[in-house]
């Protein structure tokens, strides 16, 4: 299975909202509401930002929210903060019961 | 609070077998929740390894299939990953995960193991 696609790096500066975009194909993404989101910082586990493509789980800020049109699923950072540096990743739930993450996303906040 | 912890040797020989264990506290691996495995090469991005549900089911990502085993031990709460026929395109990170409430989403992870083939 191939990883989903991500762009290789996003930027913004403070107080400023970006978006990471997230596309797959219809046995991915576009076929199933099982889109999540991770953040990870340097030599950490990942985080579980968004599940379900826009549900927050407890104790996750709301300036972090998630959506999908057709094969694509976007992650948005909004009131964007110096702590939001970090990788991001996606990940979906497949036609086969697996799951695939995509390429990673690195976020610098100018 | 689930707890993980991995643990196994960090450092293994071509082509011999990886084997790792994540040992769950906080929570009864037999009660539900989804649990995986997922491996970060250094510097690169996550790869799925595979899952194991309640159910005893296990799925594993196509590209690894022939060489991983995923089992569950609810008498040690714990699961393990199996591995064979390692190279060094194996070297990385191992994370053992969980779902928590939120199915086909991992929201708690072990700390990450740094496993290394080497002779």
């Amino acid at each position: 299975q191939s990883a989903l696609t991500q762009p290789a790096s996003v930027s913004g500066s403070p107080g400023q909202s970006i978006t990471i975009s997230c596309t797959g194909s219809g046995s991915d993404v576009g076929g199933y509401n099982y889109v999540s989101w991770y953040q990870q910082h340097p030599g950490k586990a990942p985080k579980l930002m968004i599940y379900d493509v826009s549900r927050r789980p407890r104790g996750v800020s709301d300036r972090f929210s998630g959506s999908k049109s057709g094969n694509t699923a976007s992650l948005t950072i909004s009131g964007l903060q110096a702590e939001d540096e970090a990788d991001y990743y996606c990940s979906s739930y497949t036609s086969t019961n697996t799951q695939v993450f995509g390429t990673g996303t690195k976020v610098t906040v100018l | 609070q689930v707890q993980l912890q991995e643990s196994g040797p960090g450092l293994v020989k071509p082509s011999e077998t990886l084997s790792l264990t994540c040992a769950v506290s906080g929570y009864s691996i037999s009660n539900d929740y989804y649990w995986g495995w997922i491996r970060q090469p250094p510097g690169k991005g996550l790869e799925w390894i595979g899952s194991v549900y309640r159910s005893g089911s296990t799925y594993y990502n196509p590209s690894l299939k022939s060489r991983v085993t995923i089992s569950v031990d609810t008498s040690k709460n714990q699961f393990s990953l199996r591995l064979s026929s390692v190279t060094a395109a194996d070297t990385a990170v191992y994370y053992c995960a969980s779902s928590g409430d939120y199915y086909f989403s991992f929201d708690y992870w072990g700390q990450g193991t740094l496993v290394t083939v080497s002779s």
